[in-house]
């Protein structure tokens, strides 16, 4: 059964950037792509883009443009959300998940991982 | 942008009452894609309907919903002690893909 896990906690100062990775397993990684989320304490879900696993090819949403970056590498089915120059209010927990179909919704997820960013 | 903004924002009812949560769009959700997720403290959300009205894999037919356009609905037949939980939709037609704030059911 398909499976993602993610990086353990992370603590940053503001201005730094921050590094969560996403371990697929129980299907193929290249078929589907990998989804990042985000959701700040005591608040709801925030959508942050996309990285098709197959090609490479990301969609960020605006907000983000400029700060994120998601990678993946295939030999070891893992995707990537790199998010820079930190803020306070980037503090939240950061989910990867994915469709399984075109016309699903988010299926399978992380465990999440809570990013601090606190000076 | 599609906003969506979900009514109550809190539901508070008892086991075995029903539940209608509402996700109004503030454009067309085209091809009603939008999408209901449960999520529990500290854990992840879990699909429970895509495509307005189709139950994901392993959901009970307590779960159901509906409507198309701009006007969603989330339907709980029979509160069960585990059902409550925050409630968030979502469209994945329109990028940025978006979410609605949640509505918390409780326990009255």
């Amino acid at each position: 059964q398909a499976q993602l896990v993610q990086s353990g906690a992370e603590v940053k100062k503001p201005g730094a950037s921050v590094k969560v990775s996403c371990k697929a397993s129980g299907y193929t990684f290249t078929v589907n792509y990998v989804y990042w989320v985000r959701q700040a304490p005591g608040q709801g879900l925030e959508w942050m883009g996309w990285v098709d696993p197959n090609t490479g090819r990301t969609n960020y949403a605006q907000k983000f443009q400029g700060r994120v970056t998601m990678t993946r590498d295939t030999s070891i089915s893992t995707g990537y959300m790199e998010l820079s120059s930190l803020r306070s209010d980037d503090t939240a927990v950061y989910y990867c998940a994915r469709r399984a179909t075109a016309d699903s919704g988010f299926v399978t997820w992380g465990q999440g991982t809570l990013v601090t960013v606190s000076s | 942008e599609i906003v969506l903004t979900q009514s109550p924002g809190t539901l508070s009812l008892s086991p075995g009452e029903r539940a209608a949560l509402s996700c109004r769009a503030s454009q067309s959700v085209n091809s009603n894609y939008l999408a209901w997720y449960q999520q529990k403290p500290g854990q992840a959300p879990r699909l429970l309907i895509y495509a307005a009205s189709s139950r994901a894999t392993g959901i009970p037919d307590r779960f159901s919903g509906s409507g198309s356009g701009t006007d969603f609905t989330l339907t709980i037949s029979r509160l069960e002690p585990e059902d409550f939980a925050v409630y968030h939709c979502q469209q994945y037609v329109s990028s940025p893909w978006t979410f609605g704030q949640g509505t918390k059911v409780e326990i009255k």
